[in-house]
C-alpha cells in the first residue's frame, strides 16, 4: 500500500538550531510532494511544493525541502528555527498525479524560547 | 490567493439531528473539493473527493449516506452529517483545488469542530 511516513512524531529545539523533519514515501514511480504546516489553533497551510525539476525546493518563512529518489525521501529543513515555528508538519504525497494526497501522521515541533 | 473558508467553525449538537457544513474558495473556482477528518493528534484521513456538479466519491468505509456532499457551484460545497451520534464528533476540514495555478495543490479551510451530544 502507498504510505508516507515521518519518523519523529515528536520534536522539541531551542531557538536557532538547525531543523530537518524526515518523510518517506513507498512508491518509486513519479510523485508530487507537500509539506503543510499546522500552527496551533489554525488551518493547515502550503509550505512548499515540488513537482519537477530543482529536487531542492523553496517555500515561505524559511523553510527548505530536498527530494532525494533513490532514498524515496522529501526532508524538511530549516537552518535557524524560531518559537513561531512551533506546528505541527505533515507530509504529503500525490501517488496519482490526480492531486490525491495521502499524508503522514504529523510531527509536532516545539520550539523553545 | 487561494482562501478557502468553512463555516461554522465549531458546532455542537444533539444527538439525532443533521447538521450542515460549508466549503468555500474565496478567490479561486475550485473544481474539486476535499472533505477530510482529522481526530485528535493524528493525521487527516480523507472522506471523500467531489467535483463541481457530480456526485462525491467517497473512500472506503466512509458511509455516504451518512455524510451527504454536495458540490454544487465552484465555489461552495456542503457536507451534512444525517443523523449525528456522539461518535461523529471530530473535525472535518475541506481542501480545495482548481484550474492554472491552483491546480495540483490542495488549499485548505480552517476546519468545523463538532461536537455530537
Amino acid at each position: 500500500a502507498q504510505s508516507v511516513s515521518q519518523h519523529n512524531h515528536h520534536v522539541i529545539l531551542s531557538e536557532a538550531a538547525s531543523l530537518e523533519l524526515g518523510c518517506n514515501y513507498s512508491y518509486g514511480g513519479t510523485v508530487n510532494l507537500f509539506w503543510y504546516v499546522q500552527y496551533p489553533g489554525q488551518h493547515l497551510q502550503l509550505l512548499l511544493k515540488y513537482f519537477s525539476g530543482d529536487p531542492l525546493v523553496k517555500g515561505i518563512k524559511g523553510f527548505e525541502a530536498e527530494f532525494i529518489k533513490s532514498k524515496f525521501s522529501f526532508n524538511l529543513r530549516k537552518p535557524s528555527v524560531q518559537w513561531s515555528d512551533t506546528a505541527e508538519y505533515f507530509c504529503a504525497v500525490d501517488y496519482s498525479a490526480g492531486n490525491m494526497l495521502t499524508f503522514g501522521g504529523g510531527t509536532r515541533l516545539m520550539v523553545k524560547p | 490567493g487561494a482562501v478557502v473558508s468553512q463555516h461554522p467553525s465549531w458546532v455542537i449538537c444533539k444527538s439525532g439531528t443533521s447538521v450542515k457544513i460549508e466549503c468555500r474558495s474565496l478567490d479561486f473556482q475550485a473544481t474539486t473539493m476535499f472533505w477530510y477528518r482529522q481526530f485528535p493528534k493524528q493525521s487527516l484521513m480523507l472522506m471523500a473527493t467531489s467535483n463541481e456538479g457530480s456526485k462525491a466519491t467517497y473512500e472506503q468505509g466512509v458511509e455516504k449516506d451518512k455524510f451527504l456532499i454536495n458540490h454544487a457551484s465552484l465555489t461552495l460545497s456542503t457536507l451534512t452529517v444525517t443523523s449525528a451520534h456522539p461518535e461523529d464528533s471530530s473535525f472535518y476540514i475541506c481542501s480545495a483545488s482548481g484550474l492554472a495555478e491552483y491546480r495540483k495543490t490542495q488549499y485548505f479551510g480552517p476546519g468545523t469542530r463538532l461536537l455530537v451530544l
